[in-house]
């Protein structure tokens, strides 16, 4: 059974950084690309960026209005994938949800989400 | 960036009756592969999304087929042919031609 689980969301404070993990399990996980997808409380869902495997280059997209401040990283011996957000401002605040692309779309499969709030 | 612009809003739909979403993108989503790479999720109140339709049409793994998708170029359809409870939620659409970008959501709920 496919499994993505997200982890390292809490309480953050306006300026600081966060670094949220992702496990996934239950297929080949350097045959998938990985995105990162996050949505504010009561909004809809917004693209952050994904993680292409390796034989597509290991290369990263990311949304224009975050890529400044976005670093999106694998480790592929772990099945983890890693999102890095800086300079965070209260807008940033939202369920952080990472999706496993395994040929269908770029989000075939779901976690659950972490929940990230930015508040002073 | 491609902006994808879903109607209606919202929709209020009797149990057994079919629903209807449009998704409208500001460029065509076909790609130089010759694929349309137009997806539609669904997402329950407080649960995740989950994928429904890929490449315009294609069901994903364990979807009824009460769930359709059409469509070409900049204008696409998702219809349910029969709506369950079970079908309540937001549905999204979602393209990944030139990255992702996401619709603004469908909220449907039972009449």
């Amino acid at each position: 059974e496919v499994q993505v689980v997200e982890s390292g969301g809490g309480m953050v404070e306006p300026g600081g950084s966060l670094r949220l993990s992702c496990a996934a399990s239950g297929f080949t996980f350097s045959n998938a690309w990985m995105t990162w997808v996050r949505q504010a409380p009561g909004k809809g869902l917004e693209w952050v960026g994904l993680i292409k495997r390796k034989i597509d280059g290991e290369t990263t997209d990311y949304a224009a209005p975050l890529e400044s401040r976005v670093t999106i990283s694998r480790d592929d011996s772990k099945n983890m994938v890693y999102l890095q957000l800086n300079s965070l401002i209260t807008e940033d605040t939202a369920i952080y949800y990472c999706a496993a692309g395994l040929g269908a779309t770029q989000v075939d499969h779901w976690g659950q989400g972490t929940l990230v709030t930015v508040s002073p | 960036e491609i902006v994808m612009t879903q109607t209606p809003l919202s929709s209020s739909v009797t149990l057994g009756q079919p629903a209807s979403i449009s998704c409208r993108s500001s460029q065509s989503l076909t790609d130089s592969d010759g694929n349309t790479y137009l997806n539609w999720l669904h997402q329950r109140p407080g649960q995740p999304p989950r994928l429904l339709i890929y490449k315009i049409s294609k069901r994903f793994s364990g979807v009824p087929d009460r769930f359709s998708g059409s469509g070409a170029g900049t204008d696409f359809t998702l219809k349910i042919s029969r709506v369950e409870a079970d079908d309540v939620g937001v549905y999204y659409c979602m393209q990944g031609t030139q990255f992702v970008t996401f619709g603004g959501g469908t909220k449907v709920e039972i009449k």
